[in-house]
């Protein structure tokens, strides 16, 4: 019963390194999510697909680039990252609409 | 736009104590609304949810009723435990700022910490 599954868990880069974050999901849903989540400001989108094929930019979008590979994999890149790119990532994935959001477990990223 | 306004924490409570976390919102349109709990170290779960106005969603003791009057969806549970800390998220989905793509706007999060 995997649900949605990100890797790695932990990674601590430096200023400028790049990083590729994967996300995958069992549950054949459309939508997947990229928020990322810093203290006392709840979770803010990055990125997110509202079906395979397509992507669209968030509330927070700079810095970040992402990928739908295909309907199960939804990846997260910084390409030089930044300390402001300090945070817990979280992916998530949803089928139509409205229907409620499927969280894997973040991702704790530390940018020196 | 869209936004959703949680009351700051912490939030710090004894056993068996009544629970209120109050929740507010602007939306335009007919938005769902959700509670989502984070415990330490994990990703978020949600906990209960209501998809139009007067709809109680209820879930593990804890209790929302969706108030369009007021706006508001206030998570309520009439006797904490120790296991029930956690921060809890309240959010909303479908307004005309999130369309119909499933996008999720959170509030800030509340901390709850319940003391034996």
């Amino acid at each position: 019963n995997a649900g949605v599954t990100q890797t790695p868990k932990f990674q601590v880069l430096k200023t400028g390194q790049s990083m590729t974050l994967q996300c995958a999901q069992d549950m054949n849903h459309n939508s997947m999510y990229w928020y990322r989540q810093d203290p006392g400001m709840g979770l803010r989108l990055i990125y997110y697909s509202a079906s395979e094929g397509t992507t669209d930019k968030g509330e927070v979008p700079n810095g970040y680039n992402v990928s739908r590979l295909n309907k199960r994999e939804f990846s997260l890149r910084l390409e030089s990252a930044a300390p402001s790119q300090t945070s817990v990532y979280f992916c998530a994935s949803s089928g139509q609409g409205s229907q409620p959001q499927h969280f894997g477990d973040g991702t704790r990223l530390s940018i020196l | 736009g869209d936004s959703v306004t949680q009351m700051e924490g912490p939030v710090t409570l004894s056993e068996e104590a009544f629970l209120t976390i109050n929740c507010t919102y602007t939306a335009t349109g007919y938005p769902s609304l959700f509670w989502y709990v984070q415990y330490p170290g994990e990703g978020l779960q949600l906990l209960l949810k209501a998809t139009k106005a007067d709809d109680k969603g209820s879930n593990k003791g804890f209790e929302a009723t969706y108030r369009k009057e007021t706006t508001s969806f206030h998570l309520e549970k009439g006797s904490v435990q120790v296991s029930d800390s956690a921060v809890y998220f309240c959010a909303l989905s479908g307004g005309h700022g999130s369309s119909n793509t499933g996008k999720l706007i959170f509030g800030q999060g509340t901390t709850l910490q319940v003391k034996p």
